[in-house]
């Protein structure tokens, strides 16, 4: 069964450096999401990206963070300069489109983010 | 606005026994509403889903939810633990115009032998 994969499993880095978190969504999946977890919170929506453009973003989602689907099968979540607070588990899902973005979503298996 | 309570934080039950994870949401518009479970290091499996059609909706390992417009509510249960169901469980509202989910809290299912 396809799924979708994400790449780091776990990435350690310095305040103030840059990430890039990369996820392989399902094939022929067209809307494209990333959430996060800090440590004993809710998971919380970030991002929702189709035909290569932001479609809404949260209030979490400042000008530290950006998406990219540089190729036909990669998605990434950039961010520019970390911060101890973003220190997390991030997931990215897809869904297939023929619903709209009501299709459930499925989600990769996380990158969990230690900024120290 | 959409919203989503997990009334539970943590639920123990004994192998065998029944399971009810309760829910409550809000919505402005028809909810779609989902549980997804998380075990420990692993990524967000749907267990089921419910998008208007049928209020009774069966999900995957004998899981089952009932969408209840008048209590607001879509409770998880099943009939029998098991030990493998040990796991985070999360009831989230989604749909709209863009697929933004919102999650509950979770609730932490333990069961014991």
């Amino acid at each position: 069964e396809p799924e979708v994969t994400q790449t780091p499993s776990h990435q350690v880095t310095q305040m103030g450096q840059e990430v890039i978190l990369r996820c392989v969504p399902i094939s022929n999946h067209l809307y494209f999401y990333w959430y996060r977890q800090i440590l004993g919170q809710k998971v919380e929506f970030l991002v929702s990206f189709y035909n290569n453009e932001i479609s809404e973003k949260s209030e979490i989602f400042d000008d530290q963070f950006s998406v990219e689907r540089p190729d036909g099968s990669n998605f990434t979540l950039k961010i520019r300069s970390t911060k101890l607070e973003d220190s997390a588990m991030y997931f990215c899902a897809s869904t297939p489109g023929l619903a709209g973005f009501t299709d459930t979503q499925y989600f990769g298996p996380g990158t969990r983010l230690t900024v120290l | 606005a959409q919203s989503v309570t997990q009334l539970d934080s943590h639920v123990s039950v004994s192998e065998g026994t029944p399971v009810l994870l309760r829910c409550n949401y809000s919505s402005s518009y028809s909810p779609s509403l989902f549980w997804y479970v998380q075990h420990p290091n692993k990524g967000l499996q749907l267990l089921l889903k419910y998008t208007s059609a049928a209020t009774l909706v069966k999900g995957i390992n004998g899981f089952e939810a009932e969408f209840k417009k008048s209590e607001t509510s879509f409770h998880l249960t099943k009939p029998s633990a098991h030990m493998s169901d040990a796991a985070e469980y999360f009831c989230v509202n989604g749909g709209g115009n863009t697929g933004k989910l919102i999650f509950g809290q979770g609730t932490t299912l333990q069961v014991k032998p």
